[in-house]
């Protein structure tokens, strides 16, 4: 089973700011690897696919890099509504597995 | 648009047995691969099971394998998870959720969820 490690397991910014999450893996992932934001009472929501392309309807404030083991998403200038909780998700190999989160909450 | 809907949840009593349906609108039903996940309370997210779009092949986790089925009616548009002997473990809100594209295992879009509570 691949893990997932993701870091920090919070971060603490204020909006205007850049917010860099980091994924990493146990074994390459080549870039099969999503990530996605969930809000309180909601479902998840995808954001990037394949490491670094944007979902329908994502704002460009939201990138995705990395290959092989090492993968970011970064929000360029948070908005309010960008503080949730952000998980990555791997597809290389079954089991398909996600990572444990990153809270991503207002200073 | 493309719309998951999920059904079924409630209470059980540990070994007990449910069923859960994700009733899809708004895209190719047969032509898209589906997925169920969870989400314990308070905790994060564990892929549970897949179908192919035919029905032909299914994925388990290991925690569900030999316990759970999943299964799909084409002529309803219709993913279900047929849970048996379950555990308080088993606890969470159960999402469905669509191939992101057909063939490729990423989750787009979710359901609502239906939460299942295992507990005497």
């Amino acid at each position: 089973e691949i893990v997932l490690t993701q870091s920090p397991a919070t971060l603490s910014l204020s909006p205007g700011e850049r917010a860099t999450l980091s994924c990493r893996a146990s074994q390459s992932v080549s870039n099969y690897l999503a990530w996605y934001q969930q809000k309180p009472g909601q479902a998840p929501r995808v954001l990037i696919y394949d490491a670094s392309n944007r979902a329908t309807d994502i704002p460009a404030r939201f990138s995705g890099s990395g290959s092989g083991t090492d993968f970011t998403l970064t929000i360029s200038s948070l908005e309010p509504e960008d503080f949730a909780l952000y998980y990555c998700q791997q597809r290389y190999n079954w089991p398909i597995t996600f990572g444990q989160g990153t809270r991503l909450e207002i200073k | 648009q493309v719309q998951l809907v999920e059904s079924g949840g409630g209470v059980v009593q540990p070994g007990g047995s449910l069923r859960l349906s994700c009733a899809a609108s708004g895209f190719t039903f047969s032509r898209c691969g589906m997925h169920w996940v969870r989400q314990a309370p308070g905790k994060g997210l564990e892929w549970v099971t897949t179908i192919w779009s035919d029905g032909s092949n299914q994925k388990y986790a290991d925690s569900v394998r030999g316990r759970f089925t999943i299964s799909r009616d084409t002529s309803r548009n219709t993913l279900y998870l047929q849970m048996n002997s379950l555990r308080p473990e088993d606890t969470a809100v159960y999402y469905c959720a669509k191939q992101g594209q057909p063939g490729i295992n990423w989750f787009d879009p979710w359901g609502q969820g239906t939460l299942v509570t295992v507990s005497s």
